[in-house]
């Protein structure tokens, strides 16, 4: 399979909690991407780290990149309903190729 | 931002007909653009890399004269579903890289995509 894997599959939080998601990749990358995914629409960049990077912070979000155990996590602080989405991680190898993880749909409560 | 115009956004057309999708980069060239399908709920599969100028190249097990792809212009990708069967029916994301990315750097910018539903 070409998928690499988040988890968890489905999160649900409330208004004003963090959001923690998780992604694997299987090969040897130079960068990792997150993305935002609403319903029926296109995606939406968030955050580029590479693979020389720990972490990078973006306003409300922390990406963070383990090139040894290939795993990023994305957090989410203090979530918004707004937030409501799909989030996926994308590995681009040096040749320009992304690979998608399976997503992860984020539910925040008001 | 970039921005990645994907057009039309929805298509309905009959079994055997052939749909054409439209990818353009309006504030960027891009000598790569890739086409995605997606499943509901799943995610995005990499049908094919677009690359102006040249043949496409396409994942395994994508049929090459099923969808036919074709980057004529450096802002310009086309994605023709040939002969539509239900089972063709999806949502396909097209990508672009500007030309700051050719090395495997830079952001990928997403067009809104296209729902096809072939009745």
């Amino acid at each position: 399979s070409q998928q690499g894997e988040e988890d968890p599959q489905a999160l649900s939080i409330q208004e004003g909690e963090n959001a923690t998601m998780n992604c694997s990749y299987k090969t040897s990358i130079n960068n990792l991407q997150w993305y935002r995914q609403n319903s029926g629409r296109g995606l939406v960049h968030l955050i580029l780290i590479r693979s020389n990077e720990r972490e990078k912070h973006s306003g409300r979000l922390r990406v963070t990149l383990d090139t040894s155990k290939k795993s990023s996590s994305l957090l989410i602080t203090a979530s918004r309903a707004a937030d409501t989405a799909s989030y996926f991680c994308a590995s681009c190898t040096n040749a320009g190729k992304s690979t998608f993880g399976d997503g992860t749909t984020l539910t925040v409560k008001p | 931002g970039a921005v990645v115009s994907q057009h039309p956004s929805r298509v309905i057309c009959k079994s055997g007909t052939s749909v054409k999708i439209e990818c353009r980069s309006l504030d960027f060239q891009a000598t790569t653009m890739f086409w995605y399908r997606q499943f509901p709920k799943k995610s995005l599969m990499l049908m094919a890399t677009s690359n102006e100028g040249s043949k496409a190249t396409y994942e395994q097990g994508v049929e090459k004269d099923k969808f036919l792809i074709n980057h004529a212009s450096l802002t310009l990708s086309t994605l023709t579903v040939t002969s539509a069967h239900p089972e063709d029916s999806s949502f396909y994301i097209c990508s672009a890289r500007d030309l700051r990315g050719l090395a495997g750097d830079g952001e990928l910018f997403f067009g809104e995509g296209s729902r096809l539903t072939v009745l």
